[in-house]
């Protein structure tokens, strides 16, 4: 079964410098979320959005958007990069709003230098 | 704030023992989910429980939710190596979309 596609896999940055990680849900998945994890913790929620529009914000720095496009497909769009934004950034897919079982893509790993 | 404590956050037991984690709040979900998660992976949902009282079994996984939907539980009868990884609980938490999870249980069976 096709799961959730995150590209890059990894992903270097410098200070200050902009990043953007993409998400392709589950086919037929219509709610797209993002959560950041730091080393040894456990995901936060940053973000979702439910037919192209954001259902739900949790702790997303004012430096951070994201959007949804008619494919369905995610984006978060990191600014001004900062030491403690290096983390692995997960996106996660379901059917419908309001429905809590997420599938999860195998994460985005950024690195701030 | 919903809040979803596991218990214990770590775990080291031997090849063909049994285990149990706990995962407990204060607070009443509508449903829980029990992920497990491999080094620099995507957690990997392997049961979602929604009736209070309920008990799903996956081969040699039990889980439970709690009668009161507050709790759950997962139990692994004759642990093997493969079921090392961390195993995280989550749930809906206030708003209509974002997982709210817990600290998560580092289990390491050893052979």
């Amino acid at each position: 079964a096709a799961g959730v596609i995150q590209s890059p896999r990894h992903l270097i940055k410098e200070k200050r410098e902009t990043a953007t990680l993409k998400c392709y849900p589950i086919p037929r998945h219509d709610t797209v979320y993002w959560y950041q994890q730091g080393p040894g913790q456990d995901p936060q929620f940053l973000i979702s959005f439910y037919e192209k529009m954001q259902s739900d914000k949790g702790s997303i720095p004012d430096r951070f958007s994201a959007q949804q496009f008619s494919d369905y497909h995610s984006e978060l769009n990191m600014s001004s990069l900062e030491l403690g934004d290096s983390a692995l950034y997960f996106c996660a897919s379901s059917f419908g709003q309001g429905t809590y079982e997420q599938y999860f893509g195998p994460g985005t790993r950024l690195t701030v230098t | 704030t919903q809040l979803l404590e596991q218990s214990p956050q770590f775990l080291s037991i031997q090849e063909g023992e049994n285990l149990t984690v706990y995962c407990n709040s204060s607070s009443v979900f509508s449903s829980l989910q029990w992920y497990r998660q491999e080094p620099g992976e995507g957690p990997v949902l392997l049961v979602t429980v929604v009736t209070g009282g309920e008990v799903k079994k996956l081969k040699r996984l039990t889980f439970q939710f709690g009668d009161a939907r507050k709790d759950s539980s997962l139990h692994i009868t004759a642990a093997q190596p493969g079921d090392t990884g961390l195993y995280l609980c989550a749930g809906e938490g206030r708003g209509a979309q974002k997982l709210v999870f817990g600290q998560g249980t580092r289990l390491t069976i050893n052979p």
